[in-house]
């Protein structure tokens, strides 16, 4: 199956604590993004990498951390959890000048 | 400033009635528009683009660069046609604007 697959889709944990999501995509795109979708459906970009390269990087707290080991893959990582980052997030990728692909998303709940 | 404004936070029709969900934008050079669709549990994908042009599961948009609009419109909704829809605005270092999004709920 060609796509873009995010792990975890769901991801309960508690304040404080550092947690990572996955995402990689097999369909040959050079750029990735990361989106968080809060609860009122508000789509926000918060980060995008270009062959590796981070070419998008909005105001989004530092405890927030891309991390792209190769072009098919663009982690996030995020330290110290705080109640607010309760939300989806979601991955997509796509060729530079070409529609998105978006993956299932990751909901994620700060207890 | 750049941005896409989707008016309608909620619009809710009956089925067989025709649809508009609004998007207006304000962008200054020449932009490329998308209406993205993310059905209920599903993720977020690509509807049409306005240069393709073309119709999908019967919607079609038009872009207006006299009213900077490109509403999304269907003759006859359909059950099927419930989800959020979202109107996205690339920027020539290609990033993504997106609007805040409509959730369009289609009554029987």
């Amino acid at each position: 199956d060609t796509a873009v697959s995010q792990t975890p889709k769901y991801l309960v944990t508690q304040m404080g604590n550092d947690k990572s999501i996955k995402c990689e995509q097999n369909l040959g795109h050079d750029t990735m993004y990361w989106y968080k979708q809060d609860s009122k459906k508000f789509l926000k970009i918060m980060f995008s990498y270009n062959n590796k390269e981070l070419i998008i990087n909005e105001t989004v707290p530092n405890r927030f951390s891309p991390k792209s080991p190769d072009k098919a893959h663009l982690n996030l990582h995020i330290n110290s959890l705080e109640l607010g980052d309760s939300a989806v997030y979601f991955c997509a990728s796509s060729p530079l000048n070409q529609p998105q692909h978006f993956g299932d998303g990751t909901r994620l709940s700060i207890l | 400033a750049q941005r896409v404004t989707q008016p309608e936070k909620l619009l809710s029709v009956f089925k067989g009635a025709p649809v508009e969900l609004k998007c207006n934008y304000s962008y200054s050079g020449s932009p490329e528009l998308f209406w993205y669709v993310q059905y209920s549990r599903q993720r977020l994908q690509l509807l049409l683009r306005h240069i393709s042009r073309e119709s999908i599961k019967g919607f079609t948009a038009d872009l207006n660069k006299g009213e900077t609009s490109f509403h999304l419109k269907k003759p006859f909704a359909q059950e099927e046609d419930s989800a959020m829809y979202y109107c996205a605005l690339r920027r020539s270092n290609y990033q993504l604007i997106w609007g805040a999004g409509t959730k369009l709920i289609i009554k029987p």
